[in-house]
């Protein structure tokens, strides 16, 4: 079974619109998670990361939140545009000798005009 | 520049045959990884290497092969063993300094997609 699973697999937007897209994750002991945003045929680009202690990290009109005792991450896009279609992976990394990453499905974000 | 490098975009694999997919960084990193990204799944790991001639068996690692001679390069083979290969094969680098290797960042390439003729 998947550790990291994320909802919804896919959603519409139209530009403008805010949409948050969500992960929960068993993965254990917890180090961090991150958030991925991957052009189609392109490799991930980090977008944030958040440790333990964090509840929430912004990165332009990107916000993640963390709830550690839920072990649930939501992801916010504000004001969406064009260029935010993509697919975005919650990635969530285990405290061991080599920091082994878990990966979502990803969520398919397409913004349309 | 710094980044990773994967060549070539695209590849097709025959019947029978052995393929094999670069992947470069200047970064100066120590890790090196290489996954699979198939439809609908996460990334999983093939192979992953800490250190210049060492590297270890990830999740999927039956049917493929990698060599870590330099600290820049990482390639991966996919032999005939692999039954199913068709998939965008991505590698990435990660720093290994710092308190906590977990905190840093894996850098991907811009992946390989692979498909059988």
């Amino acid at each position: 079974k998947n550790q990291v699973e994320q909802s919804p697999q896919s959603l519409i937007i139209l530009e403008g619109k805010n949409c948050t897209l969500q992960c929960n994750y068993t993965v254990s002991p917890f180090s961090n998670l991150r958030w991925y945003k991957q052009d189609t045929g392109r490799g991930p680009v980090s977008l944030t990361i958040m440790t333990f202690s964090e509840n929430t990290k912004s990165n332009g009109r990107y916000t993640a939140t963390l709830d550690a005792d839920t072990k649930q991450s939501s992801l916010h896009i504000t004001a969406s545009q064009l260029s935010d279609s993509a697919s975005y992976i919650c990635v969530v990394s285990a405290t061991d000798s080599w920091g082994k990453l878990q990966f979502g499905a990803g969520t398919q974000v397409v913004v349309t005009p | 520049d710094g980044g990773i490098t994967q060549s070539p975009k695209y590849l097709f694999r025959k019947e029978g045959q052995n393929v094999t997919l670069s992947c470069e960084q200047n970064l100066n990193h120590d890790a090196m990884y290489w996954y699979r990204q198939d439809p609908g799944q996460g990334l999983r790991l093939i192979y992953y290497s800490q250190i210049v001639n060492d590297f270890q068996k990830g999740d999927i690692a039956e049917g493929y092969s990698v060599s870590r001679e330099k600290k820049e390069s990482f390639p991966l083979t996919v032999t005939s063993a692999q039954k199913n290969p068709t998939a965008f094969y991505l590698c990435a680098s990660r720093s290994t300094g710092g308190h906590y290797i977990s905190n840093q960042p894996q850098h991907f390439g811009d992946g390989t997609r692979l498909s059988i003729l």
